[in-house]
């Protein structure tokens, strides 16, 4: 099974603030890496697929890069509506899901 | 508009069964790879499945393969998630998410999600 880790765990951030969220693959996935924003007690939401192919409708602050085993998910301008949960997610072999990192008001 | 309906929450005695369902409209269901994903209170994501509604062929994930059943209505554009006898950890929020065409050759990221399903196994 593919293992995907995120960090950090909890990040606490302001409005306006750049904001990055790493996930590893414990090993090569291509970029077949999708990210996912979820709020309590709805469904996730795509946010970018392919590494970095930003979902239509998806605002244009949230970006993706990376391949092989290390991604990023880069919030330019944190906005009130971004604080949420975020999933990184392969599909190189089946689906795993990180574990989620929770973008906090400081 | 292109969505997927899940049903109700449900609340079950362990060792009840269940089957929970997700219809598909705006597009042609028989077409797309249906997965479903667990959330258990507080937890992560974690796929169970997938199912080919054209012809019913599915994968399970190995940690629940055996526990749970993926099938498929295609008459009335329907996905279903079953269990024969609950268990109080099967608690969890429930999704079912599309993913590829059933033509696609290589697996892809799940773009349209339903709203989710609580399932409470409780005595």
């Amino acid at each position: 099974d593919i293992q995907m880790t995120q960090s950090p765990s909890t990040l606490s951030a302001s409005v306006g603030d750049r904001v990055t969220i790493t996930c590893r693959a414990s090993q090569t996935i291509s970029n077949w890496l999708a990210w996912y924003q979820q709020k309590p007690g709805k469904a996730p939401k795509l946010l970018i697929y392919k590494a970095s192919s930003l979902e239509s409708g998806v605002p244009s602050r949230f970006s993706g890069s990376g391949s092989g085993t290390e991604f990023t998910l880069t919030i330019s301008s944190l906005q009130p509506d971004d604080f949420a949960t975020y999933y990184c997610q392969q599909y190189n072999s089946y689906w795993t899901f990180g574990q989620g990192t929770k973008v906090e008001i400081k | 508009e292109v969505q997927l309906v899940q049903s109700g929450a449900d609340v079950k005695k362990p060792g009840e069964s269940l089957r929970i369902s997700c219809e598909g409209s705006g597009y042609s269901f028989p077409n797309y790879w249906i997965s479903w994903v667990r959330q258990m209170p507080g937890r992560g994501l974690e796929w169970m499945g997938r199912i080919d509604p054209s012809d019913s062929y599915t994968n399970y994930s190995p940690s629940f393969q055996g526990h749970v059943t993926i099938s498929v209505d295609t008459s009335i554009n329907t996905a279903y998630l079953q269990w024969s006898s609950l268990k109080a950890s099967d608690t969890a929020m429930y999704f079912c998410a599309r993913g590829e065409g059933i033509e696609v050759v290589t697996p892809s990221h799940f773009d349209i999600w339903g709203q989710g399903t609580t399932v409470t196994v409780s005595s």
